[in-house]
């Protein structure tokens, strides 16, 4: 199957600075990417809808400007948590959807991210 | 709009037995439903999907079937072993659109 690879799987970063998560699909092109956020044991929370070119949306409670989303190409997207605090602490997760055909419609996951802010 | 209900879990069995998880759904149009599942600190896998009604979706010995007159799309799987401990996501999307998640359902097969 298709394959979504996100980078650095495990983060510490110090309170106060930005860390950069990337997630990439490797062997297709996604129009959409959408980011989500997941805490112990629950299911996940959606961040956004990355698509590429244009603006992410963002769902309802989520900051947009402490929570950047750039897709720029048809195979990247990154998220990056600007002056990060440990209440950001999380699991985060990227999937991207196939382009192509709406009714292929697949969305694929990549690893997931841990970030601790300490 | 859209949701998907699935069973809470925690899910206990042992080895060999038989798995269902139930998952049903409410959508506006002909949505495609997935199982996802998610082993211990990873990320989310695709484990099967069917794209309309009457579809019957398959892979590592679990299946699915598509109920459009009752609405669901339940995960069974026949023998379980220790390494389908995991937590599963039932969901939905219509074309175009993101992904509705049920809450998960977390299994723990015992040796």
């Amino acid at each position: 199957g298709a394959v979504v690879s996100q980078h650095p799987s495990r983060v510490i970063c110090k309170s106060g600075t930005s860390v950069k998560i990337e997630c990439r699909s490797l062997d297709f092109q996604a129009t959409t990417m959408f980011w989500y956020r997941q805490f112990p044991k629950q299911s996940l929370m959606l961040m956004a809808t990355s698509n590429e070119g244009s603006k992410a949306t963002y769902e309802q409670g989520v900051e947009k400007d402490k929570f950047l989303i750039n897709h720029a190409s048809l195979t990247l997207s990154t998220l990056t948590v600007t002056s990060a605090h440990p209440e950001d602490s999380s699991f985060y997760i990227c999937s991207a959807r196939e382009t192509g055909s709406i009714w292929g419609n697949t969305i694929y996951f990549g690893e997931g991210s841990w970030l601790t802010v300490v | 709009g859209n949701s998907v209900t699935q069973m809470e879990g925690p899910v206990t069995l042992s080895e060999e037995a038989f798995l269902t998880i139930n998952c049903t759904y409410t959508a506006t149009g002909y949505p495609s439903l997935f199982w996802y599942v998610q082993y211990p600190g990873e990320g989310l896998q695709l484990l099967l999907k069917a794209t309309k009604a009457d579809d019957k979706g398959s892979n590592k010995g679990f299946e699915a079937t598509y109920r459009k007159e009752t609405t669901s799309f339940h995960l069974e799987k026949g023998s379980v072993q220790v390494s389908d401990s995991a937590v599963y996501f039932c969901a939905l999307s219509l074309p175009g659109d993101k992904l509705t998640f049920g809450g998960g359902t977390r299994v723990l097969v015992k040796p």
